[in-house]
């Protein structure tokens, strides 16, 4: 059974950084684009970017690509989401999720930017 | 960006009546590939989003029979052919041929 378990959420100020982990089973990792999407309270969904299956190369949103970052470690089939410089416009649920076009979510994990 | 414009908002429909959702894309999905990219998800009340059909038609492992998937290029309907209480929730309808990848604003199907 795949699964995908996000952590690393919570409340940050505006102008932190905040890196969220997504543990991943079920399935050969090394093998699979990953990507992250965010969901904000309104219920907007937001591709975020992906990376490639040996992390050498990733994909992302014009507008989040000079804050956010996607690496991976595939000995931990850990998927990562770096976030800098974080403003309140990015409060949402994040999901990791499999695939360059997501196939499987995990369950989300939830970030609160506020001062 | 390509949008992705999801009709309608909200959906009101009686359990064993049909359902049918639209989903038009401001260009053509129709990648280098030949390949059109369009996923349809739902995401259920308090859970994570659930992919149900890719590639326009192909209905994942698990998924009844009662959904279907049409289209192309840039005009989509996603049908129930017959709605079950498991059905409530949000659809959104998603573009993986261009980057950013984008999705529907989502239409809530409830049960009436």
């Amino acid at each position: 059974e795949v699964q995908l378990v996000e952590s690393g959420g919570g409340l940050v100020k505006p102008g932190a950084s905040l890196k969220l982990s997504c543990v991943a089973s079920g399935f050969t990792f090394s093998d699979y684009w990953m990507s992250w999407v965010r969901q904000t309270p309104g219920k907007t969904m937001e591709w975020i970017g992906d990376i490639k299956y040996d992390g050498s190369y990733t994909n992302y949103a014009p507008s989040l690509k000079n804050r956010f970052t996607i690496s991976r470690d595939n000995a931990k089939s850990t998927l990562y989401l770096q976030m800098s410089n974080v403003r309140s416009e990015d409060t949402a649920t994040y999901y990791c999720t499999r695939g360059g076009i997501p196939d499987y979510w995990g369950q989300g994990v939830m970030v609160t930017v506020s001062s | 960006d390509v949008v992705m414009t999801q009709t309608p908002v909200s959906l009101s429909v009686a359990i064993g009546q049909p359902a049918s959702i639209s989903c038009k894309s401001s260009q053509s999905l129709v990648g280098t590939s030949g390949k059109t990219y369009l996923n349809w998800l739902l995401q259920r009340p308090g859970q994570s989003p659930k992919r149900l059909i890719y590639l326009v038609s192909k209905l994942d492992s698990g998924i009844p029979d009662r959904f279907s998937g049409s289209g192309s290029e840039t005009d989509f309907t996603l049908k129930i052919s017959r709605v079950e209480a498991d059905d409530l929730g949000v659809y959104y309808c998603l573009q993986g041929t261009h980057f950013p990848h984008t999705f529907g604003a989502g239409t809530k199907l409830e049960l009436k």
